[in-house]
């Protein structure tokens, strides 16, 4: 079954600190990748997705994410965060079955 | 506006009495699911529904129906709520074109 991993349960910044969120999948035909946010109380939101081309895709807000197919990654950067990206990150897989995989999330916390 | 709606957003029940969380989109879009979250284990699709009167099972079905009579609704339905369902629900529909899932606000369920 396909499963999709992000290592880094809570991740703690300072604002302007660089970011890197992990995110690993597990399938080995076409995917369609995904990062959703989720602010504090709030519903979630699409920062970026890659459907194919650039493997370099920039989203809303300044994040950008990067596909690497050999390592089934999709990591999630931001060079300089600020206290507003305070939320939860989900990183989401559709491999074409009718399913949206997504990770368990990864909450930031960015102290001002 | 093009929306995904839910009601109620917060809901305390008890034990065994039935409840239905409501789902509506304005999108005229095919697909719809529902996801539950939880802490530590992100979201999983509980149902999904391909269009009207087509419905399927997703990761954890158990203890839920669902039904697609019309393409903007697809009610989630809990005959006999357990305490284990206690838990934040999400409503999406998804873009074919797009192939991006656009999630309601989340109802917020108690069972005691």
């Amino acid at each position: 079954a396909q499963s999709v991993s992000q290592h880094n349960h809570h991740v703690i910044l300072s604002e302007a600190a660089s970011l890197e969120l992990g995110c690993n999948y597990s399938y080995g035909g076409t995917v369609n990748l995904f990062w959703y946010v989720q602010y504090p109380g709030q519903h979630l939101q699409l920062l970026l997705k890659y459907f194919s081309g650039d493997p370099l895709v920039k989203g809303i807000k300044g994040f950008e994410a990067e596909f690497i197919k050999s390592k089934f990654s999709f990591n999630l950067r931001k060079p300089s965060v600020q206290w507003s990206d305070t939320a939860e990150y989900f990183c989401a897989v559709n491999t074409g079955f009718q399913k949206l995989v997504f990770g368990t999330g990864t909450r930031l916390l960015v102290s001002p | 506006e093009a929306q995904v709606t839910q009601n109620p957003r917060y809901l305390i029940t008890v034990t065994g009495k039935k409840l239905t969380v409501t789902c509506s989109q304005n999108m005229n879009h095919e697909y719809m699911s529902w996801y539950r979250q939880d802490p530590g284990l992100g979201l999983r699709q509980i149902y999904y529904s391909m269009n009207v009167e087509v419905t399927d099972k997703g990761d954890v079905p158990e203890g839920y129906k669902v039904s697609r009579k019309e393409k903007r609704n697809f009610p989630l339905i809990l005959e006999s709520p357990s305490p284990n369902q206690t838990s934040l629900y999400f409503c999406a529909s998804r873009s074919e074109v797009r192939d991006t899932q656009y999630f309601g606000p989340g109802t917020r369920l108690t069972v005691l």
